[in-house]
């Protein structure tokens, strides 16, 4: 089974932009979709991102996905940051028996 | 629209069983794998079961195999976990968690979640 590395913690002021990565272990990124989730506190997870880089009904194009296999990673970026993005964010993928999440990236708009 | 209620969290000890239930509703349960995700108190999500639409395959985490079992009923769009042998690290939220496909692929509704908690 592969795992997902992400950044424990990126700040960014308003306005600003901000990009989260994504690391697969092993395997190719491109073998399976990545999804991303933002988790606020005290709330479930909701779909930011889903296979690789579509953005669910209601979700701003301030967010857009990406992957990259020359450093076999995905990339969530946020643009135009609002205070209301500050929430925890998680990459997702899978394999035929298993998914699996990346350890979340608390983002600080500060 | 689609709703899944969790229930049957609680305080057992170590060693104990629970029973988890998610009651879906807003759309067609059987058509949908479905999973069980947890979150420990302060920490990331870390993917439990998954079930397909049928329940003819189940998936487990390494963590949880052997000791805990999903099933469904899709007579009464309900999902459940039946968690055995639980011990301290087994304490956190769990999720239910539809599947976009009949497959593992990605979440696309969550539950509210139901704690649990391992203790003596």
């Amino acid at each position: 089974n592969f795992m997902l590395t992400q950044p424990h913690s990126v700040s960014e002021s308003p306005g600003k932009t901000v990009t989260i990565s994504c690391t697969r272990s092993s395997g190719s990124i491109a073998s399976n979709y990545v999804q991303w989730y933002q988790q606020r506190p005290g709330s479930s997870p909701t779909t930011v991102i889903y296979e690789d880089n579509q953005r669910p009904s209601g979700v701003p194009d301030r967010f857009s996905g990406s992957i990259d296999s020359s450093s076999n990673s995905a990339s969530l970026t946020i643009s135009g940051l609002k205070t209301e993005d500050e929430a925890d964010y998680y990459c997702q993928s899978y394999d035929s028996s298993f998914a699996v999440f990346g350890g979340g990236t608390q983002l600080t708009v500060l | 629209q689609v709703q899944l209620v969790e229930s049957g969290g609680g305080v057992v000890q170590p060693g104990g069983s629970l029973r988890l239930s998610c009651a879906a509703s807003g759309f067609t349960f059987s058509s949908y794998g479905m999973h069980w995700v947890r979150q420990a108190p302060g920490k990331g999500l870390e993917w439990v079961a998954f079930i397909r639409y049928d329940g003819s395959n189940k998936y487990y985490a390494d963590s949880v195999k052997g000791r805990f079992t999903i099933s469904r009923d899709n007579s009464k769009n309900t999902l459940y976990l039946q968690m055995n042998s639980l011990r301290a690290e087994d304490t956190a939220v769990y999720y239910c968690a539809k599947d976009q496909l009949v497959i593992i692929r990605a979440f696309d509704y969550w539950g509210q979640g139901t704690l649990v908690t391992v203790s003596s």
